[in-house]
């Protein structure tokens, strides 16, 4: 299958500071990327769709402005967390979508603020 | 209800033992995905099908599309094998969008 890496794998911060956290399709372009992220023994929740070369696409409840998500180019995603609090500490794990229907996900970064 | 349901939640086999892990989705899909979640968090992407059966290595997967059922097997299990298992579906009314199961955390022991 296809290959997504994220960076880091893992990071910790102090509290107000920001995270810029990595995905990239290493072997194949992909046009739509995804962001979910993970609580402790729950199942993934998208946060957002990103579109190369255009905006993002939050899900209800997901702050735009804290959650900056850029596309720049066909095979890489940024996901930066500006501010983090805590209560963002999660497991993040992005995804690329090389064609309708498939998606291949990245190892997932954990993120613990202070 | 969810719209995508798995079985069993937890699932504890010893090592040889024959797995098979079910899922069940109540809305129009042109595909199912099948996850695989080691502890460390990292996803693996195990199949995705969209009619009749895949195989890879000792893993097959299973789709009856007119029951809205699918099935993960794994053959020979081994304690390797231990991660959680999750099912995923993008309904035909939001393709764009996939809908997790709640996953079956597989346990096998030596």
């Amino acid at each position: 299958g296809a290959v997504v890496s994220q960076h880091p794998s893992r990071v910790i911060c102090k509290s107000g500071t920001s995270v810029k956290i990595e995905c990239r399709s290493l072997d194949f372009q992909a046009t739509t990327m995804f962001w979910y992220r993970q609580f402790p023994k729950q199942s993934l929740m998208l946060m957002a769709t990103s579109n190369e070369g255009s905006k993002a696409t939050y899900e209800q409840g997901v702050e735009k402005d804290k959650f900056l998500i850029n596309h720049a180019s066909l095979t890489l995603s940024t996901l930066t967390v500006t501010s983090a609090h805590p209560e963002d500490s999660s497991f993040y794990i992005c995804s690329g979508r090389p064609s309708y229907n498939e998606q291949f996900f990245g190892p997932g970064t954990r993120l613990t603020v202070l | 209800k969810n719209e995508v349901e798995q079985s069993p939640q937890n699932l504890t086999a010893q090592e040889g033992e024959f797995i098979t892990i079910n899922c069940s989705y109540s809305v129009g899909i042109s595909a199912l995905h099948w996850l695989q979640q080691h502890p460390g968090g990292g996803i693996v992407s195990l199949f995705m099908l969209s009619s009749g059966k895949k195989k890879h290595g000792r893993l097959i997967a299973t789709i009856n599309i007119q029951e809205k059922h699918s099935s993960l097997h794994i053959t020979a299990s081994h304690p390797r094998d231990s991660a959680v298992y999750i099912c995923a579906v993008p309904p035909s009314y939001n393709t764009d969008k996939l809908i997790f199961g709640t996953g079956t955390r597989l346990q096998v022991f030596p």
